[in-house]
């Protein structure tokens, strides 16, 4: 099976930079999600990798390492309404389908 | 463009009655997945559908059971609620590309177990 672990809690200010990471047990998977909720809302997706490195999506940049089982969402010049659940997901390699797995989440709480 | 919409809202049920969630995908997906999330969790996996044939179910019990529609819309059914089954229900439907497939979530269904 896949487990992932993220920090519970992240507090920061605005306008600074802020790193949630992502650690996984997995076998194999296809690349790794990341989701944004915000409270009462739906999760949406934000970023994708399916290589190791770093891919970049306005403020949004995300990172993997397949050999250090290791990712992370980097989010710049942090805004209020970025306060928000973010989550990393990933699926089983397997030859049939197999279903996205969530973390736990990471709340952000972006501060004045 | 419509976004996956999902009804009801809001429901409240008591312990052992029975609820039918609704769930239209984004016009042009053929796969709609559910998911149930409780407070402080991420979403977790329940059924997954395309072309109305089941190709995934969860770690949940025979309870809850789902079946998609010619129109790929999709239900889920939960029988003999149980308190713990108090979540908000997600649906969201993809292109079922097996690499990624992105899901675009509708914005859920809160079920209340009293």
């Amino acid at each position: 099976g896949q487990s992932l672990e993220q920090p519970s809690e992240v507090t920061a200010v605005e306008g600074a930079i802020v790193q949630i990471n992502c650690t996984y047990q997995t076998s194999g998977f296809y690349g790794l999600s990341w989701y944004q909720q915000h409270d009462g809302g739906a999760p949406t997706f934000l970023s994708y990798n399916a290589l190791d490195g770093l891919e970049e999506t306005g403020r949004f940049s995300s990172f993997l390492s397949r050999s250090d089982s290791y990712g992370y969402l980097l989010l710049q010049e942090l805004q209020m309404k970025d306060s928000a659940s973010y989550f990393c997901a990933v699926r089983a390699l397997n030859s049939g389908n197999t279903p996205l797995v969530f973390g736990k989440g990471t709340r952000l709480s972006v501060i004045a | 463009d419509a976004g996956v919409t999902q009804s009801p809202t809001h429901l409240i049920k008591t312990r052992g009655q029975q609820v039918t969630l609704r769930c239209s995908p984004i016009s042009g997906h053929k796969s709609v997945s559910w998911y149930q999330q409780v407070l402080g969790q991420g979403p977790q996996f329940i059924f997954q559908y395309y072309e109305k044939e089941e190709r995934g179910r969860g770690n949940f019990p025979d309870r809850f059971s789902a079946r998609q529609f010619p129109n790929y819309s999709s239900e889920l059914n939960v029988n003999a609620l149980l308190l713990g089954d108090s979540a908000l229900y997600l649906c969201a439907s993809s292109l079922n590309d097996r690499v990624r497939d992105t899901q675009y979530f509708g914005p859920g269904t809160r079920l209340t177990v009293l």
